[in-house]
């Protein structure tokens, strides 16, 4: 099936700074990849969808300003969390969606990248 | 997309079949039924999906209810790797693409 990886896997940073995921499809493009984020014990929570050569669109709460997100390529997304403080501690996982000309396609996920910020 | 309603957690032993319900009584007709299931400390993964028929692929099958409004993810022999969360997410066709996923079944499986 589709790979989709993330880099780095986790990071620990300190407070204040600014931290940069990167999200790549390894054998097929996307036009679409979207931003989860996930705190223990909880589902996933979906952040924002990154377009292609486009803005990304935030979901509702998600403040825009602290989460950059830009989509530079067909096959890679970066999320870049800003001014990050102990409550943005998560582990954050893209995915991306392979649409092969199919009418029902469907989404792979990364590994995801555990966050922490001391 | 339309909501879908799981039990939190089960149970069962390596080497037997697992049947994973879910509800969906509010699906409409262009609902696709996916299923996703999340190893601990991984992204999620695709399992299956379907529309109306009964759906098999080599890890699992997918039971439809004729009336759409509920589904089963059935694993025919639990092994400890199938210990994971699965997610029952209704998908209109041609939608955003988004996945709003719930709360999940906890399956964990017993040697």
């Amino acid at each position: 099936g589709a790979v989709v990886s993330q880099h780095p896997s986790w990071v620990i940073c300190k407070s204040g700074t600014s931290v940069k995921i990167e999200c790549r499809s390894l054998d097929f493009q996307a036009t679409t990849m979207f931003w989860y984020r996930q705190f223990p014990k909880q589902s996933l929570m979906l952040m924002a969808t990154s377009n292609e050569g486009s803005k990304a669109t935030y979901e509702q709460g998600v403040e825009k300003d602290k989460f950059l997100i830009n989509h530079a390529s067909l096959t890679l997304s970066t999320l870049t969390v800003t001014s990050a403080h102990p409550e943005d501690s998560s582990f954050y996982i893209c995915s991306a969606r392979d649409i092969s000309g199919r009418a029902i396609d469907t989404q792979y996920f990364g590994p995801g990248t555990r966050l922490t910020v001391l | 997309d339309a909501k879908t309603t799981q039990p939190n957690s089960m149970e069962s032993n390596e080497e037997e079949p697992v049947h994973l319900p879910c509800n969906h009584s509010t699906i409409s007709g262009t609902d696709y039924i996916h299923w996703y299931r999340q190893l601990p400390s991984q992204g999620p993964e695709y399992v299956i999906h379907g529309l109306t028929s009964n759906v098999n692929n080599r890890m699992a099958s997918l039971a439809i209810a004729e009336d759409r409004k509920s589904s089963t993810l059935i694993l025919h022999r639990a092994t400890l790797r199938d210990a994971a969360v699965y997610y029952c997410i209704l998908r209109a066709l041609y939608n955003t693409d988004k996945l709003i996923f719930g709360t999940g079944t906890r399956l964990q499986v017993f040697p």
